[in-house]
């Protein structure tokens, strides 16, 4: 069973809206959580990172939210740009053990 | 340039073939990690490895070996191959410490087995 899930394997948005891509995972242990942009013929870089002592994050165009106790992590990019078309994973990981990522979710931003 | 460096790309073998693919880190980092990506499955934990000579598995690590002898290489190998092992491979390495666990990724290896 999945600990990481992205229940959208994709996503379309017109450029200049917002994008949002959601996380839920089952662990309540998990402490730590990351996301990362993949382009194809590429290795995942990291994009923008959360604590659990934290609700929110921002970096840029880049907005982490965590709502703990649903369980449930969104990242907004506000405003979408082409250049933010690829795969985007969310990974969590618990007291420094390993991540564990979620199957990724593939986002276009059309022109 | 801080990089981490997989090879070969790509790689089309048969069942039963031994081969290896390197990895190699620039960036001193002491963890490194193996990762095999299947559609609909994500990222997948093959082996992972905290220092030199200190190698654990991780979620699927059926059908695989690595070594740690130097704190900069950490390659993956498959002793025999076979059709379930074709994947995308990806290395990734990081410092193991609390705040500083962003793991960094190489461009990854194609594998088929046939």
């Amino acid at each position: 069973d999945q600990q990481v899930k992205q229940n959208s394997p994709s996503l379309r948005v017109q450029e200049g809206r917002i994008s949002i891509l959601n996380c839920d995972y089952t662990n309540s242990m998990f402490d730590y959580f990351l996301w990362y942009k993949k382009y194809p013929a590429e290795g995942p870089t990291f994009l923008i990172s959360i604590s659990s002592i934290k609700d929110k994050n921002e970096d840029g165009r880049f907005t982490v939210f965590l709502n703990k106790s649903a369980k449930h992590l969104s990242l907004h990019i506000v405003p979408s740009q082409p250049g933010d078309s690829a795969v985007y994973f969310c990974a969590a990981s618990a007291y420094g053990q390993n991540f564990v990522f979620g199957p990724g979710t593939r986002l276009s931003v059309l022109p | 340039e801080a990089q981490v460096t997989q090879n070969p790309r790509y790689l089309i073998t048969v069942t039963g073939k031994k081969l290896t693919v390197t990895c190699s880190q620039n960036m001193n980092h002491e963890y490194m990690s193996w990762y095999r990506q299947d559609p609909g499955l994500g990222l997948r934990q093959i082996y992972y490895s905290m220092n030199v000579e200190v190698t654990d598995k991780g979620d699927v690590p059926e059908g695989y070996k690595v070594s740690r002898k130097e704190k900069r290489n950490f390659p993956l190998i498959l002793e025999s191959p076979s059709p379930n092992q074709t994947s995308l491979y990806f290395c990734a390495s990081s410092f193991y410490r609390t705040g500083a666990r962003t793991q960094y990724f190489g461009p990854g290896t194609r594998l088929t087995v046939l």
